[in-house]
């Protein structure tokens, strides 16, 4: 089973301090993961991908890193604003592009 | 385009009825997925289309469960005599489907919230 684990229901971050979201993997076959971000009465949006053939990717205040050997991959989010407030979501893509989801994280950006 | 719209928003039933969901895609888009999303969890895939073709059925979908796309363009999830367990949020989704080494990015809908009485 291709399972994917948020295990930080709740993340609570002053503003202007880095955003850590963290999420583990079982099972290595992938081509992706992704991270959505979803505010409430919304559907979830896209925020940034990460290849399995890479470690890193950048996207503005958003960073996904890939840990294999780890199997753990993590959103940082720098600087926070109270804007990023949203509920976090990791994602795999798996064949015919259907996402598997973790749990997600609530994260809360305090002013 | 407005995006990826879905009708009803919301949906309180009485255990046994049927009730049917519509999404509508984004126009150019070949690709159509359905989840479902339950508190404190995250979205669990259902089934998806290419075009008019259902390629792939979730175990989670049982027979009371079944989705069409008829025209390659809108579809609709019909959900048969409904039981307290069905009550969840409905997302669906679409993309442009193309073989690519970037990946195919899923546009969501803010789905429909169903309530199961």
């Amino acid at each position: 089973d291709q399972q994917v684990k948020q295990n930080s229901p709740s993340l609570s971050v002053q503003e202007g301090r880095i955003s850590i979201l963290n999420c583990d993997y079982t099972n290595s076959m992938f081509d992706y993961f992704l991270w959505y971000k979803k505010y409430p009465a919304e559907g979830p949006t896209f925020l940034i991908s990460i290849s399995s053939i890479k470690d890193k990717n950048e996207d503005g205040r958003f960073t996904v890193f890939l840990n294999k050997s780890a199997k753990h991959l993590s959103l940082h989010i720098v600087p926070s604003q109270p804007g990023d407030s949203a509920v976090y979501f990791c994602a795999r893509e798996n064949q015919g592009g259907k996402l598997i989801f973790g749990q997600g994280t609530e994260l809360s950006v305090k002013p | 385009d407005t995006g990826v719209s879905q009708n009803p928003r919301h949906k309180i039933t009485k255990r046994g009825q049927n009730v049917t969901f519509r999404c509508d895609p984004i126009s150019e888009h070949n690709r159509l997925y359905w989840y479902r999303q339950t508190l404190g969890q995250g979205p669990e895939f259902l089934t998806y289309f290419q075009n008019e073709a259902q390629l792939e059925k979730s175990r989670l979908l049982s027979d009371r469960f079944s989705a069409e796309r008829p025209k390659g363009s809108f579809s609709t999830l019909e959900i048969q005599r409904t039981e307290q367990g069905d009550s969840a949020m409905y997302l669906c989704a679409s993309s442009l489907f193309v073989w690519t080494t970037s990946y195919n990015e899923q546009f969501f809908g803010p789905g429909t919230r169903l309530t199961v009485l």
